[in-house]
Formats: C-alpha cells, sequence, structure tokens
C-alpha cells in the first residue's frame, strides 16, 4: 500500500497481560517512530528508528516498553504486563529523510487502539 | 524545541476562509514552524511547514510574520471535511530534530 499501516486496529486485553503491535512504514522510508496518545492529550514522543543506528529509547515511559525494527523496515511495539494506564492509540510514523535541513514530514498511520482492562 | 500556544477551538463557516493562530515566541532561527492535523480517530496529516518565507501549497498557505513569533495557517475556503484537530509545531533541524512535540491544538470546527 502507499501508506503506514498498523495491525490490530483495536486491541482488548486484560492487566498483566503481553501485547504487540505492528507498524509497517512506507517503503524506502529510513526513519520511523512511535508515538501514543492517550484519550484528549496530544501525541507523547516513544521511540524513534533511523536506518542502522542504535534507536532513541528516551521516549519509552517504562521498560515494560521496548520496540524494535527488522530488516529496516517492519517495526514492532512491545508492552509487556500491561497496565490499565497504558491505554492508548499508539501510532506509528515513518519519513524518508530526518533532521538534516529541517525538512520533517512524517507520514502517519491509522493507529492502535490498546485498551486494557 | 519552542513552544507553541494555539487557541483551544474556532468554529468557521463553510466555504470560508478558516485563519487558524499560532504564538511561538521562543522561536529560534534554526526552528521551522510544522502545522498538522488530526482528522477524529485518524493519524496525523502533513499540511504545511515554512520557516521564514509565506508558503503555500495545495492544502493550505502558511503566513509568517517578519519577527517570526507568530503564524497563520490557512485554509481558504474550509469544507466540512477540514473539521478536525489543528496542531502547530516547532522543531530545529539538524541531527535530533526528528521528535514532533504535539501540544493540545486548536479544534477547528467547520459548521454548514
Amino acid at each position: 500500500g502507499a501508506g503506514v499501516s498498523q495491525s490490530p486496529s483495536n486491541k482488548v486485553t486484560e492487566k498483566g497481560k503481553d501485547v504487540e503491535l505492528r507498524c509497517d512504514p512506507i517503503s524506502g522510508h529510513t526513519a520511523l517512530y512511535w508515538y501514543r496518545q492517550s484519550l484528549g492529550q496530544g501525541l507523547e514522543f516513544l521511540i524513534y528508528f533511523q536506518g542502522n543506528s542504535a534507536p532513541d529509547k528516551s521516549g519509552l515511559p517504562s521498560d515494560r516498553f521496548s520496540a524494535e525494527r527488522t530488516g529496516g523496515s517492519v517495526s514492532t511495539l512491545t508492552i509487556q504486563r500491561t497496565q490499565q494506564e497504558d491505554s492508548a492509540v499508539y501510532l506509528c510514523a515513518s519519513s524518508l529523510r530526518t533532521g538534516t535541513v529541517g525538512y520533517n514530514e512524517q507520514f502517519f498511520g491509522p493507529g492502535t487502539r490498546l485498551t486494557v482492562l | 524545541d519552542a513552544k507553541t500556544t494555539q487557541p483551544t477551538s474556532m468554529d468557521c463557516a463553510e466555504g470560508r476562509a478558516a485563519n487558524l493562530p499560532c504564538n511561538h515566541s521562543t522561536i529560534s532561527g534554526n526552528e521551522y514552524v510544522y502545522w498538522y492535523r488530526q482528522i477524529h480517530s485518524q493519524g496525523p496529516q502533513y499540511i504545511i511547514h515554512g520557516l521564514k518565507n509565506n508558503e503555500t501549497n495545495e492544502m493550505a498557505s502558511l503566513i509568517i510574520t517578519e519577527d517570526r513569533k507568530s503564524s497563520t495557517l490557512i485554509l481558504p475556503h474550509a469544507t466540512l471535511r477540514d473539521t478536525a484537530v489543528y496542531y502547530c509545531i516547532v522543531s530545529s533541524s539538524g541531527a535530533g530534530s526528528y521528535q514532533l512535540t504535539f501540544g493540545k491544538g486548536t479544534k477547528l470546527s467547520v459548521i454548514p
């Protein structure tokens, strides 16, 4: 497809369970980002991947959160031992280039709505 | 990155121009102004960006004041599909500028 895709679109889980969220970026985009958006709030940066460089994990809220990007394309965000406060929409974005000339158009996926009961 | 201030909400009549203001009084010389919007239940969508000159594309125009302390996003002929939350973001160029810090934005309601 032409855009960023994410799966699943909705995920309901029980407190304490692990979840995996998937992101397929736009082909050829070297940069990939994860954000989360709680109800009525702005976006919160979580993690950033750029090519083969070590990811910037500075936004991850706890060590229960981790992400990987295999082969420089698909990314998986994993939340272990989910808590109710993890309930949010998790958004993935990709961009063709980043920061070199101040141009930072990020293309967002539709998000995964996570509900932890 | 510099902080931005936007009105919480605005209304606009369908077919009229929507002018969305943004204050960024602490913007520094290498920081760009970006606008994104988020339609309900969708991911954010890039609209336009600029440094100091006014910019126009197929979606909107961006007017940046000469001192760069504020800007206005203009949707020339608003339609019902333009109802969304509009985010004004200031972000620097160079390495490490990849994070976009989204505030609360302006909820624009286009009214028939």
